[in-house]
């Protein structure tokens, strides 16, 4: 199946610092992407989702100018934690999408941990 | 607005044997898809199966096999000859077929299988 990876895998950071995810589709062009955010022992919530070339769009209640997603390539989404507080400490997960609408099959990154002290 | 619900936060079950984890939906839609997909302590996220909405058929992938009831809006999944390999996280989740494709989880089950 079609491979998603997400750099870095775990990362630990200073309060008012920024913090970068990538997330790569290795084999396949994702024409759309997702992130998501899990907080522990809960469930994925959608943060946003990013069509290659345009501006993500963002679920209620998350801070656009504070995650920053940009998805400059059919291959790589990155997500931009900015000024991160220890409240951002959580577990970020991408998924990718290929093909039409039709085509309802997400792979996802194996997620990164990111923790804010 | 969609919304996914598992009654179950916790499920055990004996290995080799068979357990069924519950699923419900709130959806005004007549076409969209079903998914259940597996945690394990990794973290990552697998595929278990899915279900297109407008197939009465019930999805089945191997030891893996789902009751779709539509008009009750109830999708369990069910594991037979459970393995110690099954013990995860699942979550069942919603996506309508007309949208970007972003899925809609439940709160998820937690299984265990003991040997």
């Amino acid at each position: 199946g079609a491979v998603v990876s997400q750099h870095p895998s775990w990362v630990i950071c200073k309060s008012g610092t920024s913090v970068k995810i990538e997330c790569r589709s290795l084999d396949f062009q994702a024409t759309t992407m997702f992130w998501y955010r899990q907080f522990p022992k809960q469930s994925l919530m959608l943060m946003a989702t990013s069509n290659e070339g345009s501006k993500a769009t963002y679920e209620q209640g998350v801070e656009k100018d504070k995650f920053l997603i940009n998805h400059a390539s059919l291959t790589l989404s990155t997500l931009t934690v900015t000024s991160a507080h220890p409240e951002d400490s959580s577990f970020y997960i991408c998924s990718a999408r290929e093909g039409s609408v039709n085509n309802n099959e997400q792979f996802f990154g194996p997620g990164t941990r990111l923790t804010v002290l | 607005a969609q919304t996914v619900t598992q009654s179950q936060p916790e499920m055990s079950v004996q290995e080799a044997e068979t357990v069924t984890l519950s699923c419900t939906y709130d959806t005004s839609e007549s076409d969209y898809y079903l998914f259940w997909y597996k945690q394990p302590p990794s973290r990552q996220m697998i595929l278990v199966i899915r279900q297109e909405a407008y197939k009465q058929q019930n999805a089945t992938e191997n030891r893996f096999s789902v009751n779709f009831q539509k008009a009750a809006k109830s999708f369990s999944l069910k594991i037979s000859d459970s393995q110690l390999g099954d013990a995860a996280m699942y979550f069942c989740a919603y996506r309508s077929r007309g949208s970007q494709g972003n899925l809609i989880f439940g709160k998820g089950t937690k299984l265990s299988v003991k040997p």
